[in-house]
């Protein structure tokens, strides 16, 4: 089975500071998409960004940018100035065939003040 | 634009009952894929439907069902429900089957058998 593993249940980080949560994955194909969502307690996943595997660049959304190291199968997500409103649960997730998403078990991350 | 519905978003059913949930997907998606989150098993994949066609199925017993509809609306059915088939139900819209499209979530059904 192809697996998505996040190590790290919790993290937790200071408000301003950066953070890193990581990501290892499974698979044997060469191009695919890999994501990370965020789950407020609103319950709702939200796209926080996305990297395709043959893109050699990471990529960044604001405060939001990715370690990707194709060869190792690993996708951190780093987080930089932390915000309160970024306290959620993290998810890594690749795609499989078509729209269908295989999910790390979460991250939990805590932003103190 | 409106975003990914869901209803109801609160279901109490008891064990041996069935289950309908909807999920209307953003206007102009066609892809509806559906998960379940549960604390033990995390997120899991059910199924994906596209143009009223199932293209995907997770690996979950007959019981699940889904169909969508010619509006892209889509429902999901529990038949003979279980203690264990407590979770929290997600739908998510695609613009279309293919892999690299963005999926919108909605904000999911939390179903309690009891």
């Amino acid at each position: 089975a192809q697996t998505v593993t996040q190590s790290q249940p919790e993290m937790s980080v200071q408000e301003a500071e950066t953070v890193t949560l990581s990501c290892t994955y499974d698979t044997s194909e060469s191009d695919y998409y890999l994501f990370w969502y965020k789950q407020p307690p609103s319950r709702q996943m939200i796209l926080v960004i996305r990297q395709e595997a043959y893109k050699q660049q990471n990529a960044t959304e604001n405060r939001f940018s990715v370690n990707f190291q194709k060869a190792a199968k690993s996708f951190s997500l780093k987080i930089s100035d932390s915000q309160l409103g970024d306290a959620a649960m993290y998810f890594c997730a690749r795609n499989n065939a078509g729209n269908m998403l295989t999910f790390g078990g979460g991250t939990r991350l805590m932003v103190k003040p | 634009k409106a975003g990914v519905t869901q209803t109801p978003r609160y279901l109490i059913k008891t064990r041996g009952q069935q289950v309908t949930l909807s999920c209307s997907p953003i206007s102009g998606h066609r892809s509806v894929s559906w998960y379940q989150q549960t604390p033990g098993q995390g997120l899991q994949f059910l199924f994906e439907y596209f143009s009223e066609t199932q293209r995907n199925k997770g690996n979950f017993p007959g019981r699940f069902s889904g169909r969508q509809f010619s509006n892209s609306r889509s429902e999901m059915n529990v038949s003979t429900l279980e203690l264990g088939d407590s979770a929290l139900y997600l739908c998510a819209s695609s613009l279309a089957h293919r892999w690299s499209t963005e999926a919108f979530f909605g904000q999911g059904t939390r179903l309690t058998v009891v």
